[in-house]
């Protein structure tokens, strides 16, 4: 597989259970990201990791944790969601954590997991 | 603060150049990005400025005027697959900030 692999695709969910969202890349990027996708909204920056270490956490409620085991692999840890919380979660890559601007910068996203908290 | 400013729907036809115009306000500006996000589907990299100026990438150009704090993406000879939503994306302090999208609806 090539690219950045998010699963599941769609996910529903009740506001008590616990779910996890995957993200892998095959890139060998070093900075890893989570953003939230809402209808009608900019994409808003949820977490970054760089070199597995989180280096970004923008003010996002505890109910969502992150996980990154490796340079490769980055979770989202789903607990006790709120129907506000239903979205598009897109995890990206780039070769370097976002600092002068470069093609070192760019980019490269998952398709998404369409998240629906009932 | 931040703030990014862009047109929510543009519509064109089939061979026309069109023009989707972004201005933002941005602490710690180093640079803008274009991407391209088809319906469900992820966004792509089409094109980043950091000088004054105009960068063209085949069908696509973006221009960027620092002091005016406004950037532009130029699409040429449309094509139905053109069809997508456009982000413009600052950076602020080291990290992209985005803009809501401009929606460009191709007709034939």
């Amino acid at each position: 597989e090539t690219g950045v692999t998010q699963t599941p695709r769609h996910l529903v969910m009740g506001m008590t259970n616990k779910k996890s969202l995957k993200c892998e890349q095959h890139l060998g990027h070093n900075a890893m990201y989570w953003y939230k996708q809402s209808a009608k909204k900019p994409l808003e920056l949820m977490f970054v990791y760089s070199l597995e270490e989180r280096v970004e956490n923008n003010s996002v409620p505890s109910r969502f944790s992150p996980e990154c085991p490796n340079s490769s692999h980055l979770f989202l840890h789903l607990h006790t969601l709120q129907p506000e919380d239903s979205a598009l979660y897109l995890c990206a890559s780039s070769q370097d954590r976002q600092g002068e601007i470069s093609g070192a910068n760019v980019l490269t996203f998952g398709a998404g997991s369409r998240l629906t908290v009932l | 603060g931040q703030n990014i400013d862009q047109p929510t729907e543009m519509t064109a036809t089939e061979g026309a150049i069109v023009q989707i115009n972004c201005t933002y306000q941005t602490s710690g500006f180093n640079g803008l990005f274009w991407y391209q996000q088809h319906a469900g589907e992820a966004p792509t990299f089409l094109s980043y400025n950091v000088l004054d100026g105009l960068e063209e990438k085949g069908r696509f150009s973006s221009f960027l005027s620092r002091s005016k704090g406004y950037s532009y993406l130029l699409l040429k000879e449309l094509q139905m697959k053109d069809s997508a939503s456009y982000l413009c994306a600052p950076t602020g302090f080291q990290k992209l900030v985005f803009g809501t999208g401009t929606r460009l609806l191709v007709s034939p």
